[in-house]
């Protein structure tokens, strides 16, 4: 079964310091994968998707991502963090037939001044 | 407007009353999808449908069961609320059309409260 793995539930990073949220999925089938943001009381928001064209996905409020199938990750990349990025994200993968979403279990970003 | 609405937002109920949570949407998508979020778990499906005759279960549907009235209507019942069922749900929908079935659009949540 698919599953998605989200090293560090919280994450901490200074107001202009690189963000790096990590991603691994477990698939011998390289999957479709995203990224979801979700602000406080607020719903998910999709922030990029790979399906399977260029490794390197660029998506909303300058975050990146990279698939990279040796490594079976899609880490989650911003290079100078604001304050307005304070967030959970989340990782997840399209399972099987029936775009099923597996979710990995969520990182909460803190930015500090 | 929001695309995807869920209501109620909030509802705070006891142990064994019946609840349906619901969810509309003017996306025009037919796929429709219930997921729990629980802290440190993050979301897990309950239900999806992806179409108003074709209801199937997620990986966690005991204790719930759905109901699709209309292509744009989705609802989520507890037939008797325990309080492990507090949580946070979300609605989601999908557009079957090839190259657009991957992305999945949430709603802005339910906070249920199992006393």
């Amino acid at each position: 079964a698919q599953s998605v793995t989200q090293l560090g539930s919280h994450v901490s990073v200074s107001e202009g310091a690189l963000v790096l949220l990590r991603c691994n999925y477990s698939s011998s089938v390289p999957p479709y994968l995203f990224w979801y943001v979700q602000y406080p009381n607020q719903g998910l928001q999709l922030l990029l998707k790979y399906t399977s064209a260029a490794t390197l996905v660029k998506g909303i409020n300058g975050f990146e991502a990279e698939f990279k199938k040796s490594e079976t990750s899609f880490h989650l990349t911003k290079p100078s963090a604001h304050m307005s990025d304070a967030a959970e994200y989340f990782c997840a993968a399209r399972t099987g037939g029936g775009n099923k979403l597996t979710f990995g279990t969520g990182t909460q970003l803190k930015v500090e001044l | 407007d929001a695309d995807v609405t869920q209501t109620p937002r909030n509802r705070i109920t006891k142990t064994g009353k019946r609840i349906m949570l619901e969810c509309s949407q003017t996306k025009g998508h037919d796929r429709m999808y219930w997921y729990r979020q629980d802290p440190g778990l993050g979301l897990r499906l309950i239900y999806y449908s992806f179409d108003v005759k074709d209801i199937n279960k997620g990986e966690i549907s005991d204790g719930y069961s759905v109901s699709r009235q209309a292509q744009a209507k989705f609802s989520l019942s507890l037939e008797s609320a325990i309080p492990n069922q507090t949580a946070l749900y979300f609605c989601a929908t999908s557009d079957r059309r090839i190259g657009r079935t991957d992305t999945q659009y949430f709603g802005p949540g339910t906070r249920l409260t199992v006393l």
